[in-house]
């Protein structure tokens, strides 16, 4: 069965500057989803940024970035330019893209808080 | 992106009553609907899978006659707490997805109280 790590209860930063957050996993599968969701006090979950295993290329959504490293089976979240409203727990997540397979397996979450 | 409305959003009820809460797709079909829980501080947790028209399949350790779960058509799936307890008194969450390759969108939460 696949699992996910987040190593990092809490993390906080500065507004404005840059903070990464940890994600390892563990899985045999080749093809898979990796997400970050995020859970601001409203509790509302929300997708921050996903990435496709079999692309190499690390995705990017605005101020949010990844680096995925396959073979190492981590997925660290990048915040470039923290604000206030990235307050929140994330979560991170995988799902398998074996056909049938549905449900996303989370980590414990990270709750980041931003300092202004 | 997609709209998941879940209803309703807090409910107090007395023990030994039962609750329903109300999962909807708004703008898309949802052939697969999830229910977590999320207990304070921690990350969500798994109860059921369900696929439009089929039974529920209910993670180990969740007791399907306690949490029945339906999905009668591919906007609406519930969740059923019956003879509720203080102890399942939590935060449920539900997430729905269309097909493929689809992304699931979460609804709001509700927050479950049983006094």
């Amino acid at each position: 069965a696949q699992t996910v790590t987040q190593s990092q209860p809490e993390m906080s930063v500065q507004e404005a500057e840059t903070v990464t957050l940890s994600c390892t996993y563990d899985t045999s599968e080749s093809d898979y989803y990796l997400f970050w969701y995020k859970q601001p006090p409203s509790r509302q979950m929300i997708l921050v940024i996903r990435q496709e295993a079999y692309k190499q290329q690390n995705a990017t959504e605005n101020r949010f970035s990844v680096n995925f490293q396959k073979a190492a089976k981590s997925f660290s979240l990048k915040i470039s330019d923290s604000q206030l409203g990235d307050a929140a727990m994330y979560f991170c997540a995988y799902r398998s893209r074996i056909q049938g397979a549905q449900k996303l397996v989370f980590g414990q979450g990270t709750r980041l808080t931003i300092n202004p | 992106g997609a709209v998941v409305s879940q209803h309703p959003s807090w409910v107090i009820c007395k023990s030994g009553t039962s609750v329903k809460i109300e999962c909807r797709s708004l703008d898309f079909q949802a052939t697969t609907m999830f229910w977590y829980r999320q207990f304070p501080k921690q990350s969500l947790m798994l109860m059921a899978t369900s696929n439009e028209g089929s039974k529920a399949t209910y993670e180990q350790g969740v007791e399907k006659d306690k949490f029945l779960i339906n999905h009668a058509s591919l906007t609406l799936s519930t969740l059923t707490v019956t003879s509720a307890h203080p102890e399942d008194s939590s935060f449920y969450i539900c997430s729905a997805r269309g097909g493929g390759s689809g992304e699931a969108f979460f609804g709001q939460g509700t927050r479950l109280t049983v006094v």
